[in-house]
């Protein structure tokens, strides 16, 4: 079974600029999160989506948005990028009713902005 | 002050040894504990889950929860250099909540 896949790895933007992450969760999982990491926060909740519906949302700025398509892949959209945004973004998949707070991880995509 | 607070070591022991890490938080509505274990360039993956207080045990990993005094432990018996990563303990406030609060992660390196 294939794993959670995160496109693209690896981008570097500029300030000012919007960036766009993609995420194809495990099939048949309906629930994808996505979560920013850095070396001091660590990992921090952006939101979650559940059948093309955000559910739970994070304590980020509206710079930060996703969505979800029928087929449960998800985007996220970073827009007007600041310095800080420098990080990796991770997404994760779950079936989003089991409640075990297993989270399937991709590797992420790793965002620098100069 | 962060809700969970890790410390981030790096933590280095020889094979073999017993591994502590741990986790204290201030929200007592974390209901939900997990450990994640982070290999480089990788994303986490989910090691052991515990409900409320109490301790829980697989292979040779201990996962202890004490609510009253608001921390939580792994333990690694038999340490091994594949135990070498980042781990991170989480935690949620609901079942079925997807919405996890993160430790900052302690990096660990067990020597051979």
């Amino acid at each position: 079974k294939a794993g959670v896949t995160q496109t693209p790895r690896y981008l570097i933007k500029t300030r000012g600029q919007q960036v766009t992450l993609s995420c194809s969760p495990i099939s048949g999982h309906r629930s994808v999160s996505w979560y920013q990491q850095t070396p001091g926060q660590g990992l921090q909740f952006l939101f979650e989506y559940f059948s093309e519906t955000q559910r739970n949302k994070g304590n980020f700025p509206g710079r930060f948005s996703g969505r979800q398509f029928s087929n449960s892949r998800s985007e996220m959209n970073v827009s007007t990028l600041e310095l800080g945004d420098s990080a990796l973004y991770l997404c994760a998949s779950s079936s989003g009713t089991s409640g075990t707070g297993e989270l399937f991880f991709g590797e992420g995509s790793r965002l620098t902005v100069l | 002050q962060k809700e969970v607070e890790q410390d981030p070591g790096p933590l280095s022991v020889p094979e073999g040894a017993i591994v502590s890490l741990n986790c204290t938080y201030s929200n007592s509505a974390f209901q939900y504990f997990m450990w994640y274990r982070q290999y480089s360039r990788k994303g986490p993956e989910l090691l052991m889950y515990t409900y409320s207080s109490g301790n829980k045990e697989d292979g040779r990993f201990t996962a202890q929860v004490d609510k009253s005094s608001k921390y939580i432990s792994l333990f690694i018996r038999d340490s091994q250099p594949s135990d070498s990563a980042t781990y991170l303990c989480a935690m949620s406030v609901s079942f079925g909540n997807e919405k996890l609060t993160f430790g900052t992660g302690t990096r660990l390196t067990i020597i051979p």
